[in-house]
């Protein structure tokens, strides 16, 4: 089947810190989404970016569709940037979820 | 605007017990879907609907039935609940479009415990 693939499944920050979260998928999507899943369980929808890159704020994404990855980047995190990073993509009437990246920004 | 909103937020339940999880969107959305996560997973399709009147299968169906009586209700039961559907259940909403081609907006989750 469809494989979507999250790297790293683990990264520990300091506060101020930069970092990049990829997410791989193993055929063309129609669609690839981005959330964050807070300690409190709560998903939030980041980016919709099948293609191109966008920006909001500290956090951007890039999706080069015709490689089949998608990066999320966080500059100067801080501890309420902690929590689950997801990626999904949607192949037909199916979406997909990644496993996550779990990021914990410490203070 | 309270967005999607999930009913209830916790329930425990023996096995062989049934019951609806109930979500509701204010956002005027023709599409809407059920999930569970599951520890250390992401999110995995249960069903989900296109329209009033319409529901469609998912990743992973069986075990669950669904309705969409009403454009901002869809309702997901257990008829006969068992331990390996012990989750949190998550509801999202989308606008109209290729299905899951637009960003989806998620309630809070129900989390469900069945002993």
């Amino acid at each position: 089947g469809i494989q979507v693939e999250q790297s790293p499944p683990d990264l520990i920050l300091q506060e101020g810190a930069n970092s990049t979260l990829r997410c791989n998928f193993s055929d063309s999507v129609n669609n690839l989404q981005w959330f964050h899943q807070n300690p409190w369980g709560q998903l939030i929808n980041l980016f919709y970016i099948p293609s191109g890159t966008k920006q909001n704020g500290r956090l951007s994404a890039t999706t080069v569709a015709t490689e089949r990855y998608s990066l999320l980047y966080i500059s100067s995190s801080q501890t309420t940037d902690s929590g689950v990073y997801f990626c999904a993509g949607s192949w037909g009437s199916r979406l997909t979820f990644g496993e996550g990246t779990q990021l914990t920004v410490n203070p | 605007n309270a967005g999607v909103t999930q009913t209830p937020k916790f329930r425990v339940l023996k096995t062989g017990q049934s019951m609806t999880l109930l979500c509701a969107q204010d956002m005027n959305h023709e599409y809407m879907y059920w999930y569970r996560q599951d520890p250390g997973m992401g999110l995995r399709l249960i069903h989900y609907s296109v329209g009033e009147g319409t529901t469609a299968k998912g990743e992973v169906p069986d075990g669950y039935n669904v309705s969409r009586l009403k454009k901002q209700n869809f309702l997901l039961g257990l008829e006969s609940a068992a331990p390996s559907q012990t989750s949190v259940y998550f509801c999202a909403s989308s606008i109209p479009g290729q299905v899951l081609n637009q960003p989806q907006h998620f309630g809070d989750g129900t989390r469900l415990s069945i002993l």
